[in-house]
Parts: C-alpha cells; sequence; structure tokens
C-alpha cells in the first residue's frame, strides 16, 4: 500500500474528447511525478510539480497539462485525445524536493482507452 | 543522453531457481541514482531498492541481491530460490540530473512457475 491513489481506474474516450485523470498523494508529500506507460514499455516522464509548480516536463506536448493542490492533490488533463494517448497513466509522489532523486510511491494508475 | 536498457524482453523459471535481471544504463552524469521496481499485475510500481553512483556495494535483502558495477555500467537483480509471487513485471531506472524525472527501460516479464 502506496498510500497514492488515483481515479478513474478505467475510462474510454473518444478522439478529440477531452480527459482529467485524479491523484491523492500521501499527505506530507511535496512532489508529484505523472507517467504515461504504453502497453509492454516502461513509464514516460510526462510532467513533474513541486510544491504547486511545475518543476520539468517530458517530452510530451502543450494538450498534456497539470495541476497539483495544496492539499497534496493533483490532476493531468489532457485535451484533444488521439489514439496513441491509449495507455496506462501513473501518478507517483515524493517526500521531498525532486533533487533529492528519492523514491517514488505509484498508484495504480488510470487505463485511458480512446477509440 | 540518458538511457536504461533491460534486454530480457520476458524469462520464465520454475519455483526455486535462482534468475538475475539485467540492467544497462547510460548516463554522462557523475552522480546518478539507479533504482529496481516491481509492477505486479495490479499495477502500482513498488520501489525495491536505490543506489546512487558513489556506493558500489552489493546489496542483499533476503532472497534478493544487487549487483552494481560501474565499469560496465550495469545493476543486475538476482532473485535467488524464485517463488511464484515474484511473477511481476521488473523496471530498472536511472534518474535524470537535470530534470530529476526517472528513465525507465522497458522492463523484464518475470514468470515463476509452480
Amino acid at each position: 500500500e502506496t498510500g497514492v491513489t488515483q481515479s478513474p481506474t478505467h475510462l474510454i474516450k473518444t478522439r478529440g474528447q477531452q480527459v482529467t485523470l485524479r491523484c491523492s498523494s500521501q499527505s506530507g508529500h511535496n512532489t508529484v511525478s505523472w507517467y504515461q506507460q504504453a502497453l509492454g514499455q516502461g513509464p514516460q516522464f510526462i510532467f513533474q510539480y513541486y510544491r504547486e509548480e511545475e518543476n520539468g516536463r517530458g517530452n510530451f506536448p502543450p494538450r498534456f497539462s497539470g495541476l497539483q493542490f495544496p492539499n497534496y492533490s493533483s490532476e493531468l488533463n489532457v485535451n484533444a485525445l488521439e489514439l496513441d494517448d491509449s495507455a496506462l497513466y501513473l501518478c507517483a509522489s515524493s517526500l521531498n524536493s525532486p533533487r533529492l532523486n528519492e523514491k517514488l510511491f505509484f498508484g495504480s494508475g488510470t487505463q485511458l482507452s480512446v477509440l | 543522453a540518458q538511457k536504461v536498457t533491460q534486454a530480457q524482453t520476458e524469462i520464465s523459471v520454475v519455483e526455486k531457481e535462482d534468475v538475475t535481471l539485467d540492467c544497462v544504463y547510460e548516463t554522462r552524469d557523475t552522480t546518478y541514482y539507479l533504482f529496481w521496481y516491481k509492477q505486479p499485475p495490479s499495477g502500482e510500481l513498488v520501489f525495491l531498492i536505490r543506489r546512487n553512483s558513489f556506493d558500489e556495494q552489493n546489496e542483499i535483502s533476503g532472497r534478493y541481491s544487487w549487483n552494481f558495477q560501474k565499469s560496465t555500467s550495469s545493476f543486475n537483480f538476482t532473485i535467488t530460490a524464485s517463488q511464484v509471487v515474484d511473477s511481476a513485471v521488473y523496471f530498472c531506472a536511472l534518474t535524470d540530473s537535470g530534470t530529476y524525472k526517472y528513465i525507465f527501460g522497458t522492463g523484464t516479464r518475470l514468470k515463476v512457475l509452480a
């Protein structure tokens, strides 16, 4: 049990729609990261937030955006969904600044299917 | 560019066999961190170990052991006397010094047969 919860667990959308995925981190965890995991692949870094500010971004287009809230929750928004966005989206949190390279606590993910 | 390679896509062993999962990494950083995570069918990645680049001591934790060799840029993971509950996908990862993001390998699916 990592203490990181994600909702919903599964989601089906059609191409062009918008989606919001949610994550609740462990209390006190100041850093949250989002990863995309395509079938049979390792997780790919989308972006990271530290104390509610974006602190790094991977090679994802601007239609992927996020927010981190003071209550240790966060969300990932994806606009104009494409078929290739179908994947497992993982939220991960850590206690301190990303500079400490601490271990991450992962949620079980949201499985997004785009039809 | 940083990269993690896990050449073994899938390994099947019979219970009680020992198994080693390979991880080779590339980085230009002198300070870096390496990790192993386990992903059971439930989906969440579970932390197993963190190692920094200055600590080349091998580590043993129960049936798990890790062999870190900077000379070959490898960080291999051995499970001794494997059990069915060890069946999962295992990921090796490296942190990027600039963005602190994790760079994951493609994972090794381990199947332990009873």
